[in-house]
């Protein structure tokens, strides 16, 4: 079974701060990654994935993340956070074996001015 | 382009009444999924469609639950004699699938309130 854990409810930056949101996954064979984000009252928004390749890939709005397989983590980054990225942020993965996708519960990220 | 669209954006429905969820995915993205969110939750996954047959439907609950998606392209899950645990906000999402394209595009969702 496939599974994601995102171990902090809520991350608390201040403006111009990194930002970091941690998940770290379980799967059984090689895994798809993804992060997507939610704002209120609108669906979930695909930032960024990792498929294959290099260990650090880069989205939108200036997040990246980073694949990490001996940890089994993917946790996303932006170097300097804005107000505007206070959401809800949702961790994903995907066994290569099937198409399910297994969601952490979720961050809320407040960025303070 | 235009995303996924799903209708109607808030259903409300007595306790042992059936709905009808709509989702109408991104054109030519062959694979279409349902999840279900609750309260303060991620996502879980309910059914996956590749064209018109259901690929995976290991994540509905229960026989009350199923879903269609008879010429590739609109689906529509269907929850017969609703329960109160059913209400939950219901999300439809489509990929293309192919190459390194499997990252899934999500609909607003349908809120959905059994009383």
């Amino acid at each position: 079974a496939q599974s994601v854990a995102q171990p902090e409810d809520q991350v608390n930056v201040a403006e111009g701060n990194p930002l970091t949101v941690k998940c770290t996954y379980s799967v059984s064979g090689n895994p798809y990654l993804f992060w997507y984000v939610q704002y209120p009252n609108r669906g979930l928004q695909f930032l960024l994935k990792y498929i294959t390749g290099d260990n650090l890939v880069k989205g939108s709005y200036g997040f990246e993340a980073e694949f990490n397989k001996s940890q089994t983590s993917f946790h996303l980054k932006k170097p300097s956070a804005l107000v505007s990225d206070s959401a809800l942020y949702f961790c994903a993965v995907r066994d290569r074996g099937n198409n399910r996708l297994a969601f952490g519960k979720g961050n809320q990220v407040v960025v303070i001015p | 382009g235009a995303g996924v669209s799903q209708t109607p954006s808030n259903k409300v429905t007595e306790k042992g009444k059936y709905v009808e969820l709509r989702c109408d995915p991104i054109s030519g993205h062959t694979a279409l999924y349902w999840y279900r969110q609750s309260l303060g939750q991620g996502p879980e996954f309910l059914i996956y469609f590749q064209g018109t047959g259901a690929a995976d439907d290991s994540g509905l609950p229960n026989d009350r639950f199923f879903a269609v998606r008879p010429e590739g392209s609109v689906s529509t899950l269907k929850i017969q004699r609703t329960e109160r645990g059913d209400s939950a906000v219901y999300l439809c999402a489509s990929s293309l699938d192919r190459g390194e394209s499997y990252e899934q595009y999500f609909g607003p969702g349908t809120r959905l309130t059994v009383t």
